[in-house]
């Protein structure tokens, strides 16, 4: 059974400051997804990795992955206030009946202090 | 495009009770998922369907059933209400193996 886990859960940061979230995932697999959600909102789409040694960034984020080690990480760069949301990361992983299922972290709670 | 769209945003019900959840997709994927989210759980598959007339167990179905019988529409019913389904529930849809698009949850509570 895949599992996905993503550290820290909870993280408090100052504006201007850099920092990391990790995700580990237990089985292979060659696809994995960051979003990000706002209090009572939905899911927003940030990144999408599909293949090792792949690498996003919009803005202060960077995303990457490593296949070999089941590891993806999201940086921040310079942190701001409007950052501050829950990151999610998931992995893909396809369905015996077909489609692929998304198994998801149990997020990151981002808080950037002004 | 108004993307992904979910009927109703709020419920409360009495345990016993029965509902339907309504997804609406206007983006012409062939796959749609439900999932529920709780606290400190991340999101889980509730059911899937790859096509029109289709669907698939996901890792919490217990309590919920579907239907898909167009292409851009999937609901999720649930006949005997608990207190344990207390939680938000999200709707997706999306090509093969690509990015899933969320619609904006129903917050639903079970007395």
């Amino acid at each position: 059974e895949l599992k996905v886990e993503q550290n820290p859960l909870f993280l408090s940061m100052q504006e201007g400051k850099n920092y990391t979230i990790y995700c580990n995932y237990s089985t292979t697999s060659d696809r994995l997804y960051w979003y990000r959600q706002d209090p009572g909102k939905s899911l927003e789409s940030l990144f999408v990795l599909l293949s090792n040694g792949a690498v996003k960034q919009e803005g202060r984020l960077m995303a990457s992955l490593d296949t070999k080690a089941r590891l993806s990480t999201l940086h921040i760069t310079a942190a701001v206030h409007d950052l501050s949301a829950t990151y999610f990361c998931a992995v893909d992983a396809l369905l015996t009946g077909g489609g692929n299922k998304l198994t998801f972290g149990t997020g990151t709670q981002l808080k950037v202090e002004l | 495009n108004a993307g992904v769209t979910q009927t109703p945003k709020f419920r409360v019900l009495k345990t016993g009770q029965s509902m339907t959840l309504l997804c609406a997709q206007d983006m012409n994927h062939e796959y749609m998922y439900w999932y529920r989210q709780d606290p400190g759980m991340g999101l889980r598959l509730i059911h899937y369907s790859v096509g029109e007339g289709t669907t698939a167990k996901g890792e919490v179905p217990d309590g919920y059933n579907v239907s898909r019988l167009k292409k851009q529409n999937f609901l999720l019913g649930l006949e005997s209400a608990a207190p344990s389904q207390t939680s938000v529930y999200f709707c997706a849809s999306s090509y093969p193996r690509v990015e899933q698009f969320f619609g904006p949850g129903t917050r639903l509570t079970v007395l």
